[in-house]
């Protein structure tokens, strides 16, 4: 079964400073990935995809992130964090062959200091 | 634009009632699903639906069922509700194959039973 890890329930960073979000996965497939971020009070909105294609995906609002297959990794990354990132973001993979369903993360929430 | 809506964003129901949670989607999409998110959880699939009539389970489903008489409704119903039930539920959708395109989220519905 497909699983996703997200260490770090709670990253806090200065503004200007690097957001370095982690996500591992594990999966049977040749995995496709996605970012999510959740501002308060909202639903889940799509940062960035992976579908096999460029190992580097570029995102909405500056947010980057690498698929590592052998570090079965792909953490999200934006070079200077702004105040309006604050929110939580969660990693999913695909689900099981035949299972359309996708499997997340539990959530990583980043604060944004001044 | 796109939407996904679901009819409440704050619910209040006590012990036992029988609760329907509703969710339309605008864009003709095959697939569409409901998830519960908890605080460390994450969001954990509750059913999904690839077609009208259609219904698969996923990692939750004790305590609810679902409904999909046409396209663009998804109903979540809780047949008895129960304090362990109080919890934000959020419906997605998305096209064939979703695993590619990712999912569209509804803001959500935040339940509490009492």
């Amino acid at each position: 079964a497909q699983s996703v890890t997200q260490l770090g329930s709670h990253v806090s960073v200065s503004e200007g400073a690097l957001v370095l979000l982690r996500c591992n996965y594990s999966s049977s497939v040749p995995p496709y990935l996605f970012w999510y971020v959740q501002y308060p009070n909202q639903g889940l909105q799509l940062l960035l995809k992976y579908t096999s294609a460029a190992t580097l995906v570029k995102g909405i609002n500056g947010f980057e992130a690498e698929f590592k297959k052998s570090e079965t990794s792909f953490h999200l990354t934006k070079p200077s964090a702004h105040m309006s990132d604050a929110a939580e973001y969660f990693c999913a993979v695909r689900g099981d062959t035949g299972r359309r369903a996708l499997t997340f993360g539990s959530g990583t929430r980043l604060q944004v200091q001044p | 634009d796109v939407k996904v809506t679901q009819s409440s964003r704050y619910l209040v129901k006590r012990t036992g009632e029988k609760v329907f949670l509703e969710c339309v989607q605008d864009m003709d999409h095959e697939n569409m699903f409901w998830y519960r998110q908890d605080p460390g959880l994450g969001l954990r699939l509750i059913y999904f639906s690839y077609d009208v009539k259609m219904k698969e389970k996923g990692d939750i489903p004790e305590g609810y069922s679902v409904s999909r008489e046409k396209k663009e409704r998804f109903s979540l119903i809780l047949e008895s509700a129960s304090t362990n039930q109080t919890s934000m539920y959020l419906c997605a959708s998305s096209s064939q194959p979703g695993q590619i395109y990712g999912y569209t989220f509804g803001s959500g519905t935040r339940l509490t039973v009492v």
